[in-house]
Formats: C-alpha cells, structure tokens, sequence
C-alpha cells in the first residue's frame, strides 16, 4: 500500500540532544512538508521541499534542519537550538509542487523533551 | 486575526444529528481542505474544493468563494465520527502550495 511513514510514533529527548524524525513516502511525490502542531493552534510549517535536492524555509525554521537526499525520504532534525521543541510533528506529501494538489500525511511523531 | 478561522473549536453532538462546522478564510485561495484528525494524531484529506459543493457518503463540503467562507457538513452522524476536523487554505498565488490551517474543530458524537 502506498503512503508515508513517520517513525518513530514516540520520541524522547533531553535537554541539548539533536534527534532527527523520519518520514519516507512511496507515493513517487515531489512534493513533502513538515508540520508543527501544538495544542490550540493550527498547524505550522516548518520545511518544505518541491522537488529532490531542494528544501526551502517554512514559517518556523529555526532550530530545525532538514535533508532531501532522495525522492521518498524528507528527514527532519530538532536541534538544541530549538527553544520549544516538545509538539506533534507531521510529515505530509503531495503529487507536485503547485496549487489544488491534495496533501497525504503521515501518523505523526509526537516529541516530548525531558 | 489568524488567516484561517474554524468554529465551533468544540461540538458535541447525540448520534444522528447534522453536524455543520464552519471555516472561514481571509486569504486568497485556489483551494481549501477539509482533513480529519483521528485520536492517534495521522491526518486524512476528506476534501479538496475549489468551488461548489463535494459530497462523500454522508460528508457534505461546500464553499462561496465571494463569502470566503465554507461548511463541512455530516448528516446521521456517527459515534466513529468523532475527531478533530480541519479545514486548510491553500494556493496564495500561482507558485505558492502553501497550506494555512485553522485550529481544528474538536467533534464528539455521543452514542
């Protein structure tokens, strides 16, 4: 079945660690997202990518880091720089980079800093 | 004032009422979505409209351009209804698939 994983679904981190999420899609899109959703608000992007080899900045970047070294995989790092990082994080994908493209995402990882 | 504004933030519902949930928007669009949030956080596109009204099983969309405004309706609905709904705009301009979303509406239907 085609669709996107994000892994793991759990994540622990302390204080002043890196710690990278995964997200692999086999939906052959150019396209792939991250978003950030904390409670009562609407998501947030983070990254995004039109096409392998690029990635651009989203609306809150800093302190994340992101690689698009082939087409199915988009991975985000946290870093310690990131000042809040504890929130649920989704990966999302559609067919190309443009408008009235349908967005699939993943399940999600939700990282709690301890 | 966030581009994108959803109400009720919570519903709850007795199984086999009509649902309506409203989503308005401040931007300009070429698109808007409505996604399902299960208890587990993944996310589900229910609909993508641009124009018009779109039904699936007992999901109702509709959106007025002019208004700025669109409703996601569920008619009998169903204790499995219960998630969180959102609705996102998306297609500022030509080049732009960036999606702005609003907060979610948190449905709750009761057996």
């Amino acid at each position: 079945d085609g669709g996107i994983t994000q892994s793991p679904k759990y994540l622990f981190r302390k204080e002043g660690q890196n710690v990278t999420l995964s997200c692999e899609q086999n939906l052959n899109h150019d396209a792939m997202y991250w978003y950030r959703q904390d409670p009562g608000q609407g998501l947030r992007l983070i990254y995004y990518s039109q096409i392998v080899n690029d990635f651009q900045k989203g609306d809150i970047a800093e302190g994340y880091s992101v690689s698009r070294e082939k087409k199915e995989s988009f991975p985000l790092t946290v870093t310690s720089a990131q000042k809040n990082p504890t929130a649920f994080y989704l990966c999302a994908s559609s067919p190309y980079w443009g408008t009235n493209t349908e967005a699939f995402f993943g399940q999600g990882t939700r990282l709690t800093v301890v | 004032k966030n581009e994108v504004e959803q109400s009720p933030q919570n519903l709850t519902a007795q199984e086999g009422e009509f649902i309506t949930i409203n989503c308005s928007y401040s931007v300009g669009i070429s698109a808007l979505h409505w996604l399902q949030q299960h208890p587990g956080g993944g996310i589900v596109s229910l609909f993508m409209l641009s124009s018009g009204k779109k039904k699936h099983g007992r999901l109702i969309a509709t959106i007025n351009i002019q208004e700025k405004h669109s409703s996601l309706h569920i008619t009998a609905s169903h204790p499995r209804d219960s998630a969180v709904y959102i609705c996102a705009a998306s297609g500022r301009s030509n080049n732009n698939n960036d999606m702005r979303f609003g907060a979610g509406t948190r449905l709750t239907v009761k057996p």
